[in-house]
């Protein structure tokens, strides 16, 4: 079964530190998304990504996140300075149209 | 934004019990998803809906697809052990621009006793 990949699988960092998260989405997906769930809420929308470019983001998705897909195979999220509540579960998820696979997640700390 | 309301928010049964959970809008989606969530995992998809009024099954799961388009259930029968977790219902809004923009609901925590 093709699986979302995601590293690492927890992050911790000082506050006001650059982070980024990583993942390699299934190969033959074209659409690609950020979604995050903070401690005992709901998963929520950051981003969408397609053809190179940000198709659609939320209001959370604001100037200190940017996605990337440096190559072929990758897709990152940095948070440039990071907050006390971006502490949270990063999804990353993947899809060819409308049904995203998950991956399992990078929770990241913020101290 | 469009906000789905689901309930309950937690269920405690007995094995082999039955269980039915559910998702509202005000607003109409098109695509309503249903996925399952274990401790410290991300949500994996369990049954897709596509068109107003459809019943889909999987297994003991059962989800249908509202015919206003506005909500969807989730049915568990003869419940077991390892159906616990945590239960999102999705949606992706009409009129949406991006494919998996999804639209999750709060959750619904399930604990089965054997």
């Amino acid at each position: 079964e093709p699986e979302v990949t995601q590293t690492p699988s927890h992050q911790v960092t000082q506050m006001g530190q650059e982070v980024i998260l990583r993942c390699v989405p299934i190969s033959n997906h074209l659409y690609f998304y950020w979604y995050r769930q903070i401690l005992g809420q709901k998963v929520e929308f950051l981003v969408s990504f397609y053809n190179n470019e940000i198709s659609e983001k939320s209001e959370i998705f604001d100037d200190q996140f940017s996605v990337e897909r440096p190559d072929g195979s990758n897709f990152t999220l940095k948070i440039r300075s990071t907050k006390l509540e971006d502490s949270a579960m990063y999804f990353c998820a993947s899809s060819e149209e409308n049904v995203a696979t998950f991956g399992s997640g990078t929770q990241l700390s913020v101290l | 934004g469009q906000q789905l309301n689901q309930s309950p928010q937690s269920m405690f049964i007995q094995e082999g019990e039955d269980v039915s959970m559910n998702c509202t809008s005000s607003s109409i989606f098109n695509t309503w998803l249903w996925y399952k969530q274990d401790p410290g995992e991300g949500p994996v998809l369990l049954i897709a809906l596509y068109k107003a009024g459809e019943l889909t099954s999987n297994g003991r799961l059962t989800a249908q697809f509202g015919i206003t388009r506005k909500d969807s259930f989730l049915n568990i029968s003869a419940s077991i052990p390892s159906d616990v977790g945590i239960y999102f219902c999705a949606g992706l809004p009409a009129g949406g621009t991006s494919y998996g923009k999804l639209t999750f609901g709060q959750g619904t925590i399930l604990t089965v006793h054997p």
